[in-house]
C-alpha cells in the first residue's frame, strides 16, 4: 500500500521562507505531487518531481530524494493568502489505475 | 476555474436520506475520481471511472455507489446517511489513467458540501 506522513500545522511570519516535509512509503513510485488547499476550496495542483532535485516555480519549489523516500515543498517570501492547507500526493501504481492517494496536510498559518 | 463542475455546492438533508452529487469532468477527460474530504482531514479516495468503467475502489462504503455516464459525467450516489457523512465530497478528473505522464496533476471540482443532520 503507499503511505504518506506530513507535519499536520507549520506556522510562519509574513515574507518568511517554510518548507513541509513529506516521507513515503509506496510499492512503486511514480513522482511526488504538491497541492494547495484554501479552507472550504477545491484542491489545485503545485507542483510535481519525478526525478530527484529541485523544481522551482515562482515563490514555490519542490524537492525530491528518491533514495531517501523523501520530499519537501518550500515556499518563499510568503505571504498572507499562502495560509492553506497543502497536500503530498503519489500515484497509486498497484492497480493500474494510476489514482492520486494523499497524505493527510499540514495547515500552513501564516502570521503579520 | 479547473473545467471541473459539481453540484450541488450545498447540501443539508436528515440521517436516512439518500442523495446524489454530480460531476461534469473537464472536456475531453475520460477519468473521474471521487474524493471524500471531512472535518480537516485529508482526501480520502473513494471511486474512480475511466471512460464509463469502474477503475479503482478505494474505502468506500457499500451505502455509496457511483457510476460515470456515456456523456461522461459521474454521480455519486449516498445512501443511508449517517452523521458521520458529513463531509466535502470532490470530483476530480484527468485525461486518461491517473495524471499525464510527467505531471501529477488532476483537476478539481469546487466540492459538494453535504451535511446530515
Amino acid at each position: 500500500g503507499q503511505s504518506l506522513e506530513q507535519p499536520s500545522e507549520v506556522t510562519a511570519v509574513e515574507g518568511a521562507i517554510v518548507q513541509i516535509n513529506c516521507t513515503y512509503q509506496t510499492s512503486g513510485f511514480y513522482g511526488l505531487s504538491w497541492y494547495q488547499q484554501h479552507d472550504g476550496g477545491a484542491p489545485t495542483f503545485l507542483s510535481y518531481n519525478g526525478l530527484d532535485g529541485l523544481e522551482e516555480t515562482g515563490r514555490f519549489s519542490s524537492f525530491l530524494s528518491r533514495s531517501d523516500s523523501y520530499g519537501y515543498l518550500l515556499l518563499q517570501e510568503l505571504q498572507m493568502k499562502d495560509s492553506a492547507s497543502y497536500f503530498c500526493a503519489v500515484r497509486d501504481p498497484g492497480d493500474s489505475s494510476y489514482k492520486l492517494i494523499f497524505g493527510s496536510g499540514t495547515r500552513l498559518l501564516v502570521r503579520p | 476555474d479547473s473545467g471541473v463542475t459539481q453540484t450541488p455546492k450545498h447540501l443539508i438533508t436528515a440521517t436516512g436520506q439518500r442523495v446524489t452529487l454530480r460531476c461534469s469532468p473537464r472536456s475531453g477527460d475520460l477519468s473521474v475520481y471521487w474524493y471524500q474530504q471531512s472535518l480537516d482531514q485529508g482526501l480520502q479516495f473513494l471511486i474512480q471511472y475511466y471512460n464509463g468503467e469502474e477503475r479503482a475502489k478505494g474505502n468506500i462504503l457499500e451505502r455509496f455507489s457511483a457510476q460515470q455516464f456515456p456523456d461522461l459525467h459521474s454521480e455519486l450516489n449516498l445512501s443511508s446517511l449517517e452523521l458521520g457523512d458529513s463531509a466535502l465530497y470532490f470530483c476530480a478528473s484527468s485525461a486518461r489513467l491517473g495524471p499525464r505522464r510527467g505531471s501529477g496533476e488532476l483537476f478539481f471540482g469546487e466540492g459538494s458540501r453535504l451535511t446530515v443532520l
